[in-house]
């Protein structure tokens, strides 16, 4: 079965440093997104991802944060100056998209990769 | 942002028993309902959704009610088994003009089930 990956699984950096987040979705999904949770906490939305663009992010995701496509598999998360507050559980999710039956109990699935924790120190 | 909320951390139900979290929500405009599941070292697994113009949705041995007037849905689990043990997050949807749906969790319940 098709699957989400992401790596590396655990990512120690100091802060003041950049790091890339590196996610490979499912190969024939059009929409990517980045949650994070922050241990003991929610997991929050940052950014969705859809043809070559961001098409929604949230508060959280700030001049700190981009993404990138860079080929046609992967999908990356850069924080280009971490902070001790960055450390957390970040995952990558896709779906298929391009449809979505209002009305039906079909949403547009979200494929969750299994994480990448990041600790800042 | 308290727009999803499970008020309960934790939940132990008897194996074959029926297994109830809830989820409450303060958003009416929110387009679906979500359940998903989430096992240690990995990520949130899809279990079933309700769109918001529904208030049934049966999967096998899950069914999700969702009353608006209320704004509270629950996830029934029945008969509950062991490898249902997991936490389970709450989430709701709202649809962008995109088309990119942005999901706002709850904090989770946890499950156990006990053989």
């Amino acid at each position: 079965e098709p699957e989400v990956t992401q790596t590396p699984s655990h990512q120690v950096t100091q802060m003041g440093q950049e790091v890339i987040l590196r996610c490979v979705p499912i190969s024939n999904h059009l929409y990517f997104y980045w949650y994070r949770q922050i241990l003991g906490q929610k997991v929050e939305f940052l950014v969705s991802f859809y043809n070559n663009e961001i098409s929604e992010k949230s508060e959280i995701f700030d001049d700190q944060f981009s993404v990138e496509r860079p080929d046609g598999s992967n999908f990356t998360l850069k924080i280009r100056s971490t902070k001790l507050e960055d450390s957390a559980m970040y995952f990558c999710a896709s779906s298929e998209g391009g449809w979505f039956k209002i009305g039906t109990d079909s949403t547009d699935t979200q494929y969750f990769g299994p994480g990448t924790r990041l600790t800042v120190l | 942002d308290q727009q999803v909320k499970q008020n309960s951390p934790s939940l132990s139900v008897q194996e074959g028993r029926i297994s109830i979290l809830n989820c409450d929500y303060t958003n009416s405009m929110f387009d679906y309902f979500l359940w998903y599941k989430k096992y240690p070292a990995e990520g949130p697994t899809f279990l079933i959704s309700i769109s918001s113009i529904k208030d049934k949705n049966e999967d096998g041995r899950f069914t999700v009610f969702l009353n608006k007037s209320a704004k509270h849905l629950s996830l029934h689990i029945v008969p509950s088994q062991p490898g249902d043990s997991a936490v389970y997050f709450c989430a709701a949807s709202l649809i962008s003009n995109f088309g990119n749906e942005k999901l706002t969790f709850g904090t989770g319940t946890r499950l156990t089930i006990i053989p």
